[in-house]
């Protein structure tokens, strides 16, 4: 069964330093997001992204992140320079088409900033 | 905006014995419904999910919801837990069908022999 992969699975690393997240989703996807959840807190919804460019994002997603399919399969995250609250479990997720309702979520990726 | 609200952080439950994982929301305009499970180490994986129609719900492993829209609740319910249901159980709304998903906070239940 096809499923959403993220690597690394786990990413440690220095304040102030850039990190990318990357995830695969399923190949016939169209819809692809991020999530994160912060230790011992909700899920947050990071960004949404359709047809090459972002179509939602919160309050979260500053300018400090991005996101780029910069290939046919992989979708990444990128935190410019990290913060200690960036520490998280992100994950990304994706969406066949507009009919179809249910989000795939990947395994996640925890990241660690020192 | 939305807002899901899980009452229970965790829930312990005897093996074979019922479970009720409540799950109340707000919004000011229709929603769909979802339940994720979390297994440890692993990602969300879809329960079930409503959308429309009949409001009782059934989903993957036996488990079940039902959407009453006067109390604004999806509460998710199995008849007989099994030590595999072990896990983290996650209650989300979407506006509108593939929108983004707003989470409650999980709820962790503990299935004991």
């Amino acid at each position: 069964e096809p499923e959403v992969t993220q690597t690394p699975s786990h990413q440690v690393t220095q304040m102030g330093q850039e990190v990318i997240l990357r995830c695969v989703p399923i190949s016939n996807h169209l819809y692809f997001y991020w999530y994160r959840q912060i230790l011992g807190q909700k899920v947050e919804f990071l960004v949404s992204f359709y047809n090459n460019e972002i179509s939602e994002k919160s309050e979260i997603f500053d300018d400090q992140f991005s996101v780029e399919r910069p290939d046919g399969s992989n979708f990444t995250l990128k935190i410019r320079s990290t913060k200690l609250e960036d520490s998280a479990m992100y994950f990304c997720a994706s969406r066949r088409d507009r009919g179809q309702n249910e989000q795939f979520f990947g395994p996640g990726t925890r990241l660690t900033v020192l | 905006a939305q807002s899901v609200t899980q009452l229970d952080s965790q829930v312990p439950v005897f093996e074979e014995a019922p479970v009720e994982l409540r799950c109340n929301y707000s919004s000011s305009v229709s929603v769909y419904l979802f339940w994720y499970v979390q297994y440890p180490n692993q990602g969300l994986q879809l329960l079930l999910k409503y959308l429309s129609g009949s409001t009782l719900v059934k989903g993957i492993n036996g488990f079940e919801a039902e959407f009453n829209k006067s109390q604004t609740s999806f509460h998710l319910r199995k008849p007989s837990v099994h030590i595999s249901d072990t896990a983290e159980y996650f209650c989300a709304v979407s506006e509108a069908a593939g929108n983004k998903l707003t989470f409650g906070g999980g709820t962790r239940v503990l299935v004991k022999p």
